[in-house]
């Protein structure tokens, strides 16, 4: 069964700084990637979705890149913010069904 | 505005009782989800649905119910034979399953004592 992994589980940085968020699944069929965010208490936003032909997507500061062949993923904040504070998650559909999320990334940007 | 609306935000009940929380869509998205978020434990799928009338379990559907009378409305039934109730619940939907991408309601929380 697919599995998705993201490291670092939470990540502290300075206003400012650039910063990478990694994301790793075992199967590499997969027909896209999304990336979300969520608040504490509330629901996922979604962030990007990248399909399974694209390399990258950007929205914003924001910046994910997709590697099929090694199963990997990254998030790429540029400029961090203290409102980028959140946690990041990301996900594969699976079995033509739902999403496998991975358990998330904490981001803490202090001003 | 389009989105996905569920209620209510915070829900307590007893154990043994039967509890059914609500999500309601107007993106006309076709299929519509239920996931569960438990602290250190990840989102986790319920139930899903592609079509009206039609719905499938996910990896923890014991202790739970839904239907899918209508296109915009998936509830989900949380039974007095689900062992821990007590978590986040978390209703999206998407135009289509598996290549689409999926948009989230703000959340239910359930807690139950």
């Amino acid at each position: 069964k697919q599995e998705v992994t993201q490291i670092p589980a939470a990540l502290s940085v300075p206003e400012g700084e650039n910063l990478v968020l990694n994301c790793s699944f075992t199967d590499s069929a997969i027909y896209n990637l999304q990336w979300f965010r969520q608040d504490p208490g509330k629901g996922l936003t979604s962030l990007l979705l990248i399909q399974s032909s694209q390399r990258e997507q950007t929205s914003g500061r924001l910046n994910a890149s997709l590697d099929k062949s090694s199963g990997r993923s990254t998030l790429y904040i540029a400029a961090s913010q203290p409102g980028d504070s959140a946690t990041y998650l990301c996900a594969v559909p699976w079995g033509g069904t739902a999403l496998i999320f991975g358990k998330g990334t904490t981001l803490s940007v202090s001003s | 505005d389009g989105g996905i609306t569920q209620s209510p935000k915070y829900l307590f009940r007893k154990e043994g009782q039967n509890v059914t929380l609500s999500c309601e869509q107007n993106l006309n998205h076709d299929a519509m989800y239920w996931y569960r978020q438990d602290p250190g434990q990840g989102l986790r799928l319920i139930y899903y649905s592609q079509i009206v009338n039609d719905f499938q379990k996910g990896d923890i559907a014991e202790g739970y119910s839904v239907s899918r009378e209508k296109k915009e409305s998936f509830p989900l039934t949380v039974t007095s034979a689900q062992k821990n109730p007590t978590a986040f619940y978390l209703c999206a939907s998407s135009r289509g399953t598996t290549s689409y991408e999926q948009y989230f309601g703000p959340g239910t929380r359930l807690t139950v004592t």
